[in-house]
């Protein structure tokens, strides 16, 4: 699976946007890209992947760039409970091995009011 | 919503004993996963489970460490003989597909 750069930490004033970034610069083509983030030692929680187009959910946007080698995470409206590390993962869909994510360090998001 | 359930929330044990933490995954999930996070450190990938066998799992996951699917609903790690640097937060998943895995809240073991 391709390695991920993110920041090591970001401030976002609550009930702005929160954009966080990623890098994947060596992202093969059948990889996609996945966000999950850790609430303060609570189970890592889904937020949404892609492959090349942007995606939306109820919790964010992923916006990924034409060449796939970066991508953004949009929190549109953050709130002080999106305080959390906020981890990129990159990994191929369907492989004959386990399937593991690989976590690296992450973002860590501090909103504040 | 469903979700993933895992117990105990806090197991505390003497270095050498045995512990099994359970898990119950969500109904119709296929794919089965056990994830540890030492204190302060990174979360770490333990052992994937799907159709009734291993199909992978880290170098962390040695002979001590085993998994087993006992029913059609839980999903246990037993840890045969515990050590100190057992100690930290094992967090189940599951996942229907090869897709978005949905994880527990995590059984905090600490080992004395």
């Amino acid at each position: 699976d391709a390695k991920t750069t993110q920041p090591p930490s970001m401030d976002c004033a609550e009930g702005r946007a929160a954009n966080l970034p990623c890098n994947h610069s060596t992202i093969s083509g059948n990889e996609y890209v996945y966000w999950y983030r850790q609430i303060h030692s609570q189970g890592p929680q889904y937020i949404i992947h892609g492959l090349k187009n942007n995606e939306t959910n109820e919790m964010a946007s992923l916006i990924i760039t034409e060449d796939r080698k970066s991508s953004t995470l949009i929190l549109p409206h953050a709130t002080l409970r999106d305080t959390a590390v906020y981890y990129c993962i990159v990994r191929v869909a369907f492989n004959n091995a386990g399937n593991m994510l690989t976590f690296g360090g992450g973002t860590r998001l501090m909103v504040k009011p | 919503e469903p979700e993933v359930t895992q117990t105990p929330s806090h197991q505390v044990t003497q270095m050498g004993q045995e512990v099994i933490l359970r898990c119950v995954p969500i109904s119709n999930h296929l794919y089965f996963y056990w994830y540890r996070q030492i204190l302060g450190q990174k979360v770490e990938f333990l052992v994937s489970f799907y159709n009734n066998e291993i199909s992978e799992k880290s170098e962390i996951f040695d002979d001590q460490f085993s998994v087993e699917r006992p029913d059609g609903s839980n999903f246990t790690l037993k840890i045969r003989s515990t050590k100190l640097e057992d100690s930290a937060m094992y967090f189940c998943a599951s996942s229907e597909g090869q897709g978005a895995k949905f994880f527990g809240p995590g059984t905090r073991l600490t080992v004395l």
